[in-house]
């Protein structure tokens, strides 16, 4: 398997527009996990799907974000209007059933 | 708040050289994970430990739970070059999904 797959590798875009972040997670898993990334905040959970579902969006920052899991083999993660603190790195993540998680390398966001 | 604190905060040691890592919490968690991270990719497990006072060991690395699971600690003897990345902790408490990380050691083994 090619583990969990993340596009783009790398963003970058002007302040106020919209930016999608991309996951493939890996075939089989039931939960998937939203991540971001930063020197001052370390790793912070996002929003966790379980069977496409959302079930915690409790770390979601603002309605600036959202998610979504249309079906077991795609999420996107997106903020509209992006903001320069919005710029970090994020992760997906998947899982089977609440056990190891597996991450993505990852998309490097920088917003200007 | 910073719930798992992780020191120290940075580490440049030299090849062969023992070395211990921290992850302190003043709350109690049900289990405790460590994960590796490297530059430009995601964190990857190393081990998890569930009860007070586990002791595990992965190669040269040994994996410690605090007898009340509000700390642990990672001590990786006679490092190598290949050793260099980022040790992140992280705790779980009930649900096992969601997991709270602390900011991470970042580990330098020169040759």
């Amino acid at each position: 398997d090619a583990g969990v797959i993340q596009s783009p590798r790398h963003e970058v875009t002007e302040m106020g527009q919209e930016v999608t972040l991309r996951c493939k997670p890996i075939s089989g898993h039931n939960s998937l996990f939203w991540y971001r990334q930063t020197m001052m905040r370390g790793l912070e959970l996002l929003i966790y799907f379980n069977n496409n579902v959302p079930i915690d969006d409790s770390g979601m920052p603002e309605d600036r974000f959202s998610a979504k899991m249309p079906n077991a083999s795609f999420s996107t993660l997106k903020i509209q209007p992006s903001e320069p603190r919005d710029s970090a790195v994020y992760f997906c993540a998947s899982s089977e059933a609440n056990t190891e998680a597996f991450f993505g390398q990852g998309t490097r966001l920088t917003v200007v | 708040t910073q719930l798992l604190e992780q020191s120290p905060q940075f580490l440049s040691i030299q090849e062969g050289e023992n070395l211990t890592v921290y992850c302190n919490s003043s709350s109690v968690f049900s289990s405790l994970q460590w994960y590796r991270q490297e530059p430009g990719e995601g964190p990857v497990l190393l081990v998890t430990v569930v009860t007070g006072g586990e002791v595990k060991k992965l190669k040269r690395l040994t994996f410690q739970f605090g007898d009340a699971r509000k700390d642990s600690s990672l001590h990786i003897t006679a490092a190598q070059p290949g050793d260099t990345g980022l040790y992140l902790c992280a705790g779980g408490r009930g649900s096992n999904y969601k997991l709270t990380f602390g900011k991470g050691t970042l580990l330098t083994v020169n040759p």
